[in-house]
């Protein structure tokens, strides 16, 4: 069965690095999405991905951060400059030919900012 | 602001009762609803999507939906210890946004 995967699957950094978190969505999809965990938190959405250009974002999603299709099949979300409270689980989802199709998540990124 | 609200639990059940999952939302809007389960350290995992006002079934899992009083809920039969998890509601406003809104989740402990 088709699945989303995540690279890395645990990301140390340094205050104040860039950090590049990356998916492979499912191969027919054509939406993307990130979404972010504090820990014990619940799940809130940064920023959706839609024919090569964002379709909605967050408040949480400011000028540090931004995201890129590089290539046919990598969706990526970088951090410019992490900060300690960007620490937190990232997942990644796809969905298929419409936005209101399920949404798929991938197994996630644990980001630990020190 | 769209609030979706779940009591965090835990909620403990033995071993082959019925789990009864509660979530409320604010957005009068809102037209799908979903629970994800979600096991600790892991992504959510889709369980259930509703529309419709009234009941819906799938195996072990109902999810019932009543929109004049803004709550969705999920019922699990025959608990089982590997039903053991956070279960998270979202809820999704129709047209222009596709981007659901998550609760905080309810703890779910089912105990042989």
């Amino acid at each position: 069965e088709p699945e989303v995967t995540q690279t890395p699957s645990h990301q140390v950094t340094q205050m104040g690095q860039e950090v590049i978190l990356r998916c492979v969505p499912i191969s027919n999809h054509l939406y993307f999405y990130w979404y972010r965990q504090i820990l014990g938190q619940k799940v809130e959405f940064l920023v959706s991905f839609y024919n090569n250009e964002i379709s909605e974002k967050s408040e949480i999603f400011d000028d540090q951060f931004s995201v890129e299709r590089p290539d046919g099949s990598n969706f990526t979300l970088k951090i410019r400059s992490t900060k300690l409270e960007d620490s937190a689980m990232y997942f990644c989802a796809s969905s298929g030919t419409g936005g209101a199709d399920t949404q798929y998540f991938g197994p996630g990124t644990r980001l630990t900012v020190l | 602001q769209k609030e979706v609200e779940q009591n965090s639990g835990p909620l403990s059940v033995p071993e082959g009762a019925i789990a009864s999952l509660n979530c409320t939302y604010s957005d009068r809007g809102s037209q799908s609803f979903f629970w994800y389960r979600q096991y600790s350290g892991k992504s959510p995992e889709l369980i259930m999507s509703i529309y419709s006002n009234g009941d819906k079934e799938d195996g072990r899992f109902t999810a019932q939906l009543n929109k004049a009083s803004q709550y969705v809920s999920l019922l699990i039969r025959d608990s089982q210890p590997s039903d053991s998890a956070t279960y998270l509601c979202a809820v999704r406003r129709s047209g222009g946004s596709y981007i659901p809104t998550f609760g905080r989740g309810t703890s779910l402990i089912v105990h042989p």
